[in-house]
């Protein structure tokens, strides 16, 4: 059974930086693409970043551009969002999330939902 | 990159049928039958509870059904129970390896 352990989160002062991290375990983490996912308080969800199973693609939301960057290693079976420039309007809880998919010869597929998710770390933006 | 538009809440009884529609646009619902319903308890991880629009990942009670007629997706429980209540997320994928929430959907049953 898949299960993913976020860690790293905290309070952080306003244009510092965070790194989280995504533990995973239970399943072949290298074929799965990776997201996080984030929930400010008492808001809704909201998309951040995914990377493919490999590493070599990463997209993210309009308002993380240039500021996260998402990485994982795969040997490790962990991912990572590096957070830069860090705004009060970026406290939440950050989930990480597996997409749910498949791997034959041709590659590794994702169906664009989320199968797995972290229990989530929360980040406080604050002076 | 809009967030897809759900009503903030809505109610029902035991046993009864309810609706939860979650509204894009072209570029997104319209475009992908890529739409994903998450089921969200308080203090909870979000669960996933429909995927590729109308699919039931294992383990998901028959109750929950997902459907799309245009730009518009739809999440319908029947037979409602009270281990229902919570917050009900719909999201699309986007394309260009993008993709957006709905605002949410707070399930009440009465």
């Amino acid at each position: 059974q898949a299960q993913l352990v976020e860690s790293g989160g905290g309070v952080v002062q306003p244009g510092r930086s965070l790194r989280l991290s995504c533990e995973a375990s239970g399943f072949i983490f290298g074929n799965y693409h990776m997201h996080w996912v984030r929930q400010a308080p008492g808001k809704g969800l909201e998309w951040v970043a995914v990377i493919w199973h490999d590493g070599l693609n990463k997209y993210y939301g309009n308002s993380m551009k240039g500021r996260f960057t998402i990485s994982r290693d795969n040997s490790k079976n962990t991912l990572f969002l590096q957070m830069n420039s860090l705004r009060v309007e970026d406290t939440a809880v950050y989930f990480c999330a597996r997409e749910e998919g498949y791997c034959n010869a041709g590659g590794c597929y994702g169906s664009a939902a989320f199968d797995s998710w972290g229990q989530g770390t929360p980040v406080t933006v604050s002076s | 990159q809009s967030a897809l538009t759900q009503p903030a809440s809505v109610s029902g009884s035991p046993g009864q049928s309810i609706t939860i529609s979650c509204a894009g646009t072209s570029s997104d619902i319209g475009s992908y039958n890529l739409v994903s319903w998450y089921q969200q308890l308080p203090d909870k991880a979000p669960k996933l509870m429909i995927y590729e629009g109308s699919k039931r990942p294992s383990g998901v009670s028959l109750r929950f059904s997902g459907s799309k007629s245009g730009n518009t997706a739809s999440l319908t429980i029947s037979g409602l129970q009270a281990e229902d209540e919570g917050d009900y997320y719909c999201c699309s994928f986007a394309g260009t390896s993008i993709w957006v929430f709905g605002g949410g959907t707070k399930l009440t049953v009465l």
